[in-house]
């Protein structure tokens, strides 16, 4: 299986700064196919389903407003939320689609310092 | 609107069997891959395994094959986690999502997800 692992744990950060999560994988999940990595990113926010934030390592989903970015490519991801507001406090995943099992994070928990 | 509705909570005894559901409208059903997620209270989320409706074809995490059957009946677009002897240990949120699919035809992450199915087995 690949092992996909986040860090931090968690981390707070005041509202409208940065907040920078990272993921890494055990091997690649660059897709060769379409040049790609096999990499999205979930939030989730207490008693809620996941919402897909990015996939492709870097494609935004639709309506996801573009303060989330994705960026990384091999083994190394990273999600950056760029001015942090309110409503982002929630835990973030990443999950490799590469190859079966389709494994995830342990998740990052984020809250407002 | 497409959407994945999942069948409701359910409170077994160990050793009873069980089946949920996952019905999916408002797109192709037999197009998209549906997979299940584990959530155990105040855990992470864990792969289980997908289907692809049109054919049936599953794949399972090593971790809960032999323990769970995924199954999908496409004459009602509706996919099946199924367990035969439950253990207190798959007290759980359960969620069924659907792989999205680019232009290009290549499959991605969960795009659409279920509402969750809380199972709680308990003596």
């Amino acid at each position: 299986d690949i092992v996909m692992t986040q860090s931090p744990d968690s981390l707070a950060v005041s509202l409208g700064e940065r907040a920078t999560i990272n993921c890494k994988s055990s091997q690649s999940v660059l897709y060769s196919s379409n040049n790609k990595n096999s990499l999205a990113w979930y939030q989730q926010k207490p008693g809620q389903p996941p919402k897909l934030l990015i996939y492709w390592a870097s494609t935004r989903e639709s309506g996801v407003p573009d303060r989330f970015s994705g960026s990384g490519s091999g083994t190394d991801f990273t999600l950056t939320i760029s001015s942090l507001q309110a409503e982002d406090v929630a835990v973030y995943y990443c999950q490799q689609y590469y190859t079966t099992p389709q494994t995830f994070g342990q998740g990052t928990r984020l809250e407002i310092k | 609107e497409v959407q994945l509705v999942q069948s409701g909570a359910e409170v077994k005894k160990p050793g009873e069997s069980l089946k949920i559901s996952c019905k999916g409208s408002g797109y192709s059903f037999t197009s998209y891959w549906i997979g299940w997620v584990r959530q155990m209270p105040g855990k992470g989320l864990e792969w289980m395994g997908i289907i692809y409706p049109s054919d049936s074809d599953t794949r399972y995490s090593p971790s809960f094959q032999g323990q769970v059957t995924i199954s999908a009946d496409k004459s009602i677009t509706t996919a099946y986690l199924q367990w035969s002897s439950l253990k207190a240990s798959d007290t759980a949120m359960y969620y069924c999502a659907r792989r999205g699919r680019g232009p290009g035809g290549y499959y991605y992450g969960m795009d659409v997800w279920g509402q969750g199915t809380t199972v709680t087995v308990s003596s």
